[in-house]
């Protein structure tokens, strides 16, 4: 166990549904990153909260939005799904914004049918 | 902007041998961290070892080291006496430290034959 929990494991759901993934970080860390991996890919970041603010951007789609909430459990809302969207979708922490630790949760993998 | 490569989409080796996995990488930071990550099966991100920039000694963890390479910006991983538990997909990782995230490259499957 990493320390950094992510629900559900598994999501299957159709086109055009709305999803949430869950992120609860290791305990201390303030930063929460969300990241994409799709099949046979690298991981692309997506978005960094960093207690509680937006701190950085990747490629993520107008589409997906996140917030991190005072307890610093993080949330990745997933809309107007489509099939291209299907993917693991790791949540990582780390203690500070600048830090270089991070840890990674097991991931939630979504099945877009 | 960041760049992570990996020039080696898959490497084979035999149980007990020595392999070594290549990265390169591109940042204008003077700054910066660089990680290897493994992913088995179980699709578990597992860091295996990181690099401080700044320091020029090779971080080493047990039978895992690196050779860093800065004014090339080399940083490949070196699996001495490799067991069948290694067998993974292994992620170089740039953290340019500003730019608040981790950059991976697109990864190298290792397969270690008994």
């Amino acid at each position: 166990d990493s320390g950094v929990t992510q629900t559900p494991k598994h999501l299957i759901t159709a086109t055009g549904q709305r999803v949430t993934l869950r992120c609860s970080p290791r305990s201390g860390d303030l930063s929460v990153y969300w990241y994409q991996q799709s099949l046979d890919q690298g991981l692309q970041f997506l978005i960094q909260y960093y207690n509680g603010e937006e701190r950085a951007k990747g490629n993520i789609l107008e589409r997906f939005s996140a917030q991190q909430f005072p307890d610093l459990h993080s949330e990745l809302n997933l809309s107007s799904l489509e099939l291209g969207d299907s993917a693991l979708y790791f949540c990582a922490s780390s203690a500070r914004s600048y830090d270089y630790g991070y840890t990674f949760g097991s991931g939630t993998r979504l099945t877009v049918v | 902007a960041q760049t992570v490569t990996q020039s080696q989409p898959e490497m084979s080796v035999q149980e007990a041998e020595t392999v070594t996995l290549s990265c390169t990488y591109d940042t204008s930071e003077s700054d910066y961290y660089l990680f290897w990550y493994k992913q088995p099966p179980s699709r578990q991100m597992i860091l295996v070892i990181r690099q401080e920039a700044y320091k020029q000694q090779n971080a080493t963890e047990n039978r895992f080291s690196v050779n860093f390479q800065k004014a090339a910006k080399s940083f490949s991983l070196k699996i001495s006496d490799s067991q069948l538990g290694d067998a993974a997909m292994y992620f170089c990782a740039l953290d340019g430290g500003a730019t608040n995230k981790l950059i991976f490259g697109t990864g190298t499957l290792l397969a270690v034959q008994p």
